[in-house]
């Protein structure tokens, strides 16, 4: 069975500070990797994606997430954080197939 | 853009009713799901279609129902709604093949 942790449930940080939300996953089987991002009463929105290729993936608003197989870790991290990315952040594993798997969740709260 | 619509934002509805959840997809996708969000716990997966009248349960189906008569429409079925059922609910859409699911903004419900 897949499983993903989310190893912090709230990281506090300061505006302008880097942060990191650690996700780690066990899968025996290739799977892709996804990070989601949540805002207070909305949907899920894709915030950057692994499915193959460069193992160090981007995406527009500054975060960045490296896929490590030999640590099964998809760590997000950005080198500075604005009051605009507080907000849910979820990790997600799929595997071949159709199923989708999500850890429980970081809330990232950043502080002025 | 995918887009995945939910027909309610806020819901209110008291135990023992019969609740309706709908969700829209525009892009064809052949994969929807319908996930609960509750604190502390994130997203718990409801139940999934693969096709038009095909269906899986997930990992927290008891009490639930869904449908699927149409490709583009998903809808989950509280038979006799109950207060431990009030939830963040959310709808997916997603290609058979390995890329990301897009979500719904989400349904609040709340049953009393």
């Amino acid at each position: 069975a897949q499983s993903v942790t989310q190893l912090d449930s709230q990281v506090p940080v300061f505006e302008e500070a880097p942060v990191e939300l650690r996700c780690n996953y066990s899968s025996s089987v290739s799977v892709y990797l996804f990070w989601y991002v949540q805002y207070p009463n909305q949907g899920l929105q894709l915030l950057l994606k692994y499915l193959s290729g460069s193992t160090l993936v981007k995406s527009i608003n500054g975060f960045e997430a490296e896929f490590n197989k030999s640590q099964t870790s998809f760590h997000l991290r950005k080198p500075s954080v604005h009051i605009s990315d507080t907000a849910e952040y979820f990790c997600a594993v799929r595997k071949t197939g159709n199923q989708f798997y999500f850890g429980t969740g970081t809330s990232l709260t950043v502080i002025p | 853009d995918v887009k995945v619509t939910q027909s309610s934002r806020y819901l209110v509805k008291r135990t023992g009713e019969k609740v309706f959840l709908e969700c829209v997809q525009d892009m064809d996708h052949e994969n929807m799901f319908w996930y609960r969000q509750d604190p502390g716990l994130g997203l718990r997966l409801i139940y999934f279609s693969y096709d038009v009248k095909m269906k899986e349960k997930g990992d927290i189906p008891e009490g639930y129902s869904v449908s699927r008569e149409k490709k583009e429409r998903f809808s989950l079925i509280l038979e006799s709604a109950s207060t431990n059922q009030t939830s963040m609910y959310l709808c997916a859409s997603s290609l058979v093949r390995d890329t990301e699911a897009f979500f719904g903004q989400g349904t609040r419900l709340t049953v009393v």
